[in-house]
């Protein structure tokens, strides 16, 4: 099945510093979706973008919709112990099926 | 209280066994899912059920069975086990739009 390649890996940063994280794919999306999850826990969605160059904030997390619908991008702004998680885009293209990226591992380094 | 739950939160069981893994959401939303966690692979859909008695099949839904005979309730069953069925198991539902999307705790469930 289809994958969204999410990049990088995993990051290592100081507090306080800003996060840049990103999706891509080989497909046209109509929807992009971005979640955080925590250990033991189930994906929390932040943000949701509907249409292509959208750019959307939620607190100090923004994210956009690539223009050619294929990208998405996620920054965190000044992070703090509590962003520490794994961070997954997902894209639909119709019906309700979501495609998942495999995830970016966020560690704030004390 | 309102939300979404699973049951049980682990699991362990033998190869060939059946095992039905329970979904249970209090807002009456209309669409429910099943996604299985694996290292690597991200959230792969298995199921998912637009209404009660409505289900349609995902990105990998072998060796799994749903039903929905109430929109509260999206039990999973394994027919027969395997251990490539040892992963995390998430039910999610859905409301109008995409802002109201929640997840389970998950179902950490373990073949041997």
């Amino acid at each position: 099945g289809q994958q969204l390649n999410q990049s990088p890996q995993s990051m290592f940063i100081q507090e306080g510093e800003d996060v840049s994280m990103n999706c891509t794919s080989s497909s046209i999306f109509n929807t992009w979706l971005w979640y955080k999850q925590e250990p033991g826990e189930g994906p929390v969605l932040l943000i949701a973008l509907y249409k292509a160059g959208e750019l959307t904030s939620n607190g100090r997390l923004t994210a956009q919709f690539g223009i050619t619908r294929k990208d998405s991008f996620l920054n965190i702004s000044a992070s703090i112990p509590s962003d520490v998680g794994i961070y997954f885009c997902a894209g639909q293209l119709r019906d309700e099926k979501l495609t998942f990226g495999t995830g970016t591992r966020l560690t704030i380094i004390p | 209280d309102a939300g979404i739950t699973q049951s049980p939160r682990y699991k362990i069981t033998e190869t060939g066994r059946q095992v039905t893994l329970m979904c249970h959401q209090t807002w009456s939303h209309s669409y429910m899912f099943w996604y299985r966690q694996d290292l690597g692979h991200g959230l792969r859909l298995i199921y998912y059920s637009a209404a009660a008695d409505i289900t349609d099949k995902g990105e990998v839904p072998d060796g799994y069975v749903v039903s929905r005979s109430k929109t509260e309730n999206f039990p999973l069953t394994l027919e027969s086990a395997t251990r490539s069925q040892t992963s995390v198991y998430f039910c999610a539902s859905t409301g109008t739009s995409w802002n109201e999307q929640f997840f389970g705790p998950g179902t950490r469930l373990t073949v041997l």
